[in-house]
């Protein structure tokens, strides 16, 4: 069974730094590419950043770029979404996302990042 | 980036009704584009990807279509278990981007 378990979100001061993780089992992890997106709270759905199976490219929404960091090890079966400058329009649950070929087909459950003091 | 303009933001709708809801891309994406579900408090779902096909283990009730731009979603005879935030997707391009979504009510 395909599982995203995304972990690492809670409450963050402005200014603050936060790193996300989203733990996947299931499947081979090295072969499919991956995307962060969140949804800020009564909101849409946000795309925020892209990684290739092998990590040798990387895309961002131009919401983050600069500020956030997506990761992955191959060998632990992980990815990473490392924020910083956190504001408060960055507080969202922030969903890990499976991509086969192109469209989506696996979501995490979601971890909720609050930016506030 | 590529705007999806989805339609209506919200319905309502009974058990056993056909429900439609339509997407629009603000240019071409060939069938790029997805259908997904979500139930509040819960992860999106997907359900239709290239437009038209459905994921495993999705039930045939769920219908996707394509004229050029313009995508519709289908819902034969709305089940309980339906009720929800519907958003299309477009994955034409490595930024995605999503509908505004449209949400199916009890009537």
């Amino acid at each position: 069974e395909v599982q995203l378990v995304e972990s690492g979100g809670g409450l963050v001061q402005p200014g603050g730094s936060l790193r996300l993780s989203c733990t996947t089992s299931g499947f081979t992890f090295s072969s499919y590419e991956m995307n962060w997106v969140r949804q800020a709270p009564g909101k849409g759905l946000e795309w925020l950043a892209y990684i290739s199976n092998a990590a040798t490219t990387i895309y961002y929404a131009d919401s983050v770029k600069g500020r956030f960091t997506i990761s992955r090890d191959n060998a632990n079966n992980a990815l990473y979404l490392e924020m910083n400058s956190l504001s408060a329009e960055d507080t969202a649950v922030y969903y890990c996302a499976r991509e086969s070929g192109g469209p989506t087909d696996y979501w995490g459950q979601g971890t909720l990042v609050t930016v506030s003091s | 980036d590529i705007q999806m303009t989805q339609s209506p933001s919200s319905l309502s709708a009974s058990v056993g009704d056909r429900v439609t809801i339509t997407c629009r891309a603000s240019q071409d994406i060939s069938n790029y584009l997805g259908w997904l579900q979500q139930k509040p408090g819960k992860a999106p779902k997907s359900l239709i990807y290239a437009a038209s096909s459905l994921h495993s283990g999705v039930p045939s009730r769920f219908s996707g279509n394509r004229s050029g731009t313009d995508f519709t979603f289908t819902i034969d005879s709305l089940q309980p278990e339906d009720f929800a935030t519907y958003y299309c997707q477009q994955y034409s391009t490595s930024s995605w981007t999503f509908g505004q979504g449209t949400k199916v009510e009890i009537k």
